[in-house]
């Protein structure tokens, strides 16, 4: 089965600083990466996906993404962070070829911006 | 606009009563429906898949007799929590996939069992 690992629970940046979130997967075939932030009571936001073609994908509010696949890894990136950024952050893989197979979370890591 | 909504957004109701929790898709047609539970500080877990005309798969360890999945149409799944508990309590989320291989999500419904 498809899994994905986030290693940090929490990640503490200042505001301004570059930040990275990490994210490993493991698949069996071609990856199919997400990765979504959650604010508190709130639903998931989609950010990015990685499907195919560029290893450095670009998302929503001036997030990107790196896949290596020789790392297994897909780590969320931001050249400079915001106190708005602060939200837990989920790195997610679909499991399963077909665009209506489901998807499995990683357990998540909270991203703390200081002002 | 949202694309997917989700009713009640949050419900407080007693032991042993029954709650039903509604996703649509508001744009267009799903056949197939996530369902999906988050603990507080925890990621989601998914409880079940929603097939429309037939019956919803259940991720091992879920109860589907505890959790009532009915896909009634094309654009409503709904979850009944059935003889509902305190350890029921959680905010369920449910998730549509789409042409363009992403996945929207609703807002949540928060369910508090007295």
């Amino acid at each position: 089965a498809q899994s994905v690992a986030q290693p940090e629970d929490q990640v503490n940046v200042a505001e301004g600083n570059p930040l990275t979130v990490k994210c490993t997967y493991s698949v069996s075939g071609n990856p199919y990466l997400f990765w979504y932030v959650q604010y508190p009571n709130r639903g998931l936001q989609f950010l990015l996906k990685y499907i195919t073609g560029d290893n450095l994908v670009k998302g929503s509010y001036g997030f990107e993404a790196e896949f290596n696949k020789s790392q297994t890894s897909f780590h969320l990136k931001k050249p400079s962070a915001l106190v708005s950024d602060s939200a837990l952050y989920f790195c997610a893989v679909r499991d399963g070829g077909s665009s209506a197979s489901k998807i499995i979370f990683g357990s998540g890591t909270r991203l703390s911006i200081r002002p | 606009g949202a694309v997917v909504s989700q009713h009640p957004s949050w419900v407080i109701c007693k032991s042993g009563t029954s709650v039903k929790i509604e996703c649509r898709s508001l744009d267009f047609q799903a056949t197939t429906m996530f369902w999906y539970r988050q603990f507080p500080k925890q990621s989601l877990m998914l409880m079940a898949t929603s097939n429309e005309g037939s019956k919803a798969t259940y991720e091992q360890g879920v109860e589907k007799d505890k959790f009532l999945i009915n896909h009634a149409s094309l654009t409503l799944s709904t979850l009944t929590v059935t003889s509902a508990h305190p350890e029921d309590s959680s905010f369920y989320i449910c998730s549509v996939p789409i042409r363009d291989q992403s996945y929207y999500f609703g807002p949540g419904t928060r369910l508090t069992v007295l």
